[in-house]
């Protein structure tokens, strides 16, 4: 089966830095993505791994182990903005993306 | 680039008629566009994939009959909901990837659909 876990809500404080944890099981693997959605809105891509290790990119880093099925999603000097769902999405077969359920983020003053 | 667009982006509709969303990409030729459908507070589950010229692929446990697709260019893709009913109420979003690069999908902005 399909299966792609991460918690469901995390606060963190403004200027601080969060980690998302994303576990997988899925039938097949062709990379994995990171989108971020204010609610009511389309998801906005912020990064993609395929092979192991991790890809930075400005505030956000992405880590991805495909042995453990794991992934994080690392936000730096947080900002009230970033406040949202973070959804992780593994890409199996004909570039079908299966989505977890989200994590939404609150940021706090 | 790689701009996808959904209109419309609000419908109320009356139960039972039947409702079309329309997709397109405004900047780029998209080989596959997917349509999702997101219940509040939960993540996207992909209803079905479509590709230009061909019918599409639906996931299981999505009914073809009322979710009809058409992908009639490589820039529209539309997505009709028909007989529609109040537990069709949801925010439909479609994504798009194109010829050069198929990793990345591109969202369109989504549908808010209600159903009275």
């Amino acid at each position: 089966g399909q299966n792609i876990d991460q918690p469901t809500e995390m606060t963190a404080t403004e200027g601080a830095i969060v980690q998302i944890n994303c576990t997988y099981q899925t039938s097949g693997f062709n990379g994995l993505f990171w989108y971020q959605q204010h609610a009511g809105e389309a998801p906005t891509f912020l990064s993609y791994n395929v092979l192991d290790g991790l890809e930075e990119k400005g505030r956000f880093s992405s880590f991805l182990s495909r042995s453990k099925g794991y992934s994080y999603l690392l936000l730096k000097e947080l900002q009230m903005k970033d406040s949202a769902s973070y959804l992780c999405a593994v890409r199996g077969g004909y570039n079908k993306l299966i989505f977890g359920a989200g994590t939404r983020l609150a940021v706090h003053p | 680039g790689a701009v996808v667009s959904q209109h419309p982006s609000r419908v109320i509709c009356k139960s039972g008629t039947s409702v079309k969303i329309e997709c397109r990409s405004l900047d780029f030729q998209a080989t596959t566009m997917f349509w999702y459908r997101q219940f509040p507070k939960q993540s996207l589950m992909l209803m079905a994939t479509s590709n230009e010229g061909s019918k599409a692929t639906y996931e299981q446990g999505v009914e073809k009959d009322k979710f009809l697709i058409n992908h009639a260019s490589l820039t529209l893709s539309t997505l009709t909901v028909t007989s529609a009913h109040p537990e069709d109420s949801s925010f439909y979003i479609c994504s798009a990837t194109r010829q050069a690069s198929t990793y990345e999908q591109y969202f369109g902005p989504g549908t808010r659909l209600t159903v009275t």
